[in-house]
């Protein structure tokens, strides 16, 4: 495997579920992010990991929990989930933080609460 | 705070057409500036980047120039393909992290 792999690819929950999703890089980074997006939005950064370290929480309600138990894996644990949180969610990878390192996208998980 | 606004789709084209996405921006400090790519069913990849004003970022016949007086960033191509189909994403670097647009649909007819 090479680059961001995310699991599952497409993911279907009832609100009251509890379901985790999965990030895995191969590129020796040491940053990770979660982010979400949704139609007719911009991206919408969730959660930043440097050294799995969380680094920034932008304001994401409790429902999402992230873990980061080293730097080449990160979770997203979610749990009574609401319709509007249905999106893709990408992860992405970097070398470190800031605005000179390129990120590496995953192919993102399709999720949709029903 | 920053913000990025880009034009919105969808955008359809025949095949060998010019292409323009235009891009703004709003920033403070100086940030650099991205254009990302979303083929189908995959992630965003980095398609060209400039870090400061004037500086022209290209990549597979696509270009775009850092206008600090006008703030903007427009991506442009000579003549697209079929396999150019993708959305677009302007973006912008703060501090830690990328502020984005709502992305461009891109469609190329034959």
């Amino acid at each position: 495997e090479t680059g961001v792999t995310q699991t599952p690819r497409h993911l279907v929950m009832g609100m009251t579920n509890k379901k985790s999703l999965k990030c895995e890089q191969h590129l020796g980074h040491n940053a990770m992010y979660w982010y979400k997006q949704s139609a007719k939005k911009p991206l919408e950064l969730m959660f930043v990991y440097s050294l799995e370290e969380r680094v920034e929480n932008n304001s994401v309600p409790s429902r999402f929990s992230p873990e980061c138990p080293n730097s080449s894996h990160l979770f997203l644990h979610l749990h009574t989930l609401q319709p509007e949180d249905s999106a893709l969610y990408l992860c992405a990878s970097s070398q470190a933080t800031g605005p000179d390192y390129e990120q590496y996208f995953g192919p993102g998980t399709r999720l949709t609460v029903t | 705070g920053n913000s990025v606004t880009q034009m919105e789709g969808p955008v359809t084209l025949s095949e060998e057409a010019f292409l323009t996405i235009n891009c703004t921006y709003t920033a403070t400090g100086y940030p650099s500036l991205f254009w990302y790519v979303q083929y189908p069913g995959e992630g965003l990849q980095l398609l060209l980047k400039a870090t400061k004003a004037d500086d022209k970022g290209s990549n597979k016949g696509f270009e775009a120039t850092y206008r600090k007086e006008t703030t903007s960033f427009h991506l442009e191509k000579g003549s697209v393909q079929v396999s150019d189909s993708a959305v677009y994403f302007c973006a912008l670097s703060g501090s830690e992290k990328l502020t984005f647009g709502t992305g461009t649909r891109l469609t190329i007819i034959p």
